[in-house]
């Protein structure tokens, strides 16, 4: 089991708002770090810290947190958005990572 | 350019060992700390553990404290992940990411992943 819990799978409509959360008592202490994955492809960095994209990331991504939850939220999904997403954060010690089972993002 | 170059796919028995490579350019491979992450057919990511070639220290997910060893070469700017006797469990994508800072978990440069078949 993860220290991190996320959610079933989600489905937008295309160009809807969706948010996917990312649960865990190491979020009350630390940022959650957000990746997407898409089938046969490495990970790859979304958000961070507070609500910080990657250069080349669309800002439809945005971040959020509150308490022992962050959230992850596009505004407007693209089909290209598609994809499986994880949450990671440091676990309750700070020494190690851990991620969420991961949320499967589904455009309609 | 900052990458992470991982070695190809590997086809094993049971009870084989193996070590795959991931090798860092375009930075100061000492001064990062490297993780690994395993991912088995279908499912999700998992934390492995990271280590920090400056110095070697390695730290290591509980799940796979034992079951795996993580080590680095600074020399060639590369670091390993090996196991000394494969189950058919350990069939799975193997990623090698770095942080974006020195002291960061938050991993914006990954390997292409290695992909790790164990069956007899």
């Amino acid at each position: 089991s993860s220290d991190l819990t996320q959610d079933p799978p989600v489905s937008v409509a295309l160009g809807q708002t969706v948010r996917i959360t990312c649960q865990g008592d190491s979020l009350r202490d630390y940022y959650a770090t957000w990746y997407q994955q898409k089938p046969g492809q490495a990970p790859v960095l979304v958000i961070y810290g507070k609500n910080n994209r990657p250069s080349g990331i669309p800002d439809r991504f945005s971040g959020s947190s509150s308490g022992n939850t962050a959230s992850l939220t596009i505004t407007g999904a693209q089909a290209e958005d598609e994809a499986d997403y994880y949450c990671s954060s440091r676990d309750s010690s700070g020494k190690r990572l851990v991620f969420g089972g991961g949320t499967n993002l589904i455009v309609l | 350019e900052v990458q992470l170059v991982q070695s190809g796919a590997e086809v094993k028995k049971p009870g084989e060992s193996l070590k795959i490579s991931c090798k860092g350019s375009g930075y100061k491979f000492t001064s990062y700390w490297i993780g690994w992450v395993r991912q088995m057919p279908g499912k999700g990511l998992e934390w492995m553990g990271v280590i920090y070639p400056g110095d070697s220290d390695t730290r290591y997910s509980p799940s796979f404290q034992g079951q795996v060893t993580i080590s680095a070469d600074k020399s060639i700017s590369t670091a390993y992940l090996q196991w000394s006797s494969l189950k058919a469990s350990d069939t799975a994508m193997y990623y090698c990411a770095r942080p974006e800072t020195a002291s960061s978990s938050v991993m914006d440069v990954w390997g292409e992943g290695t992909t790790v078949t164990v069956s007899s």
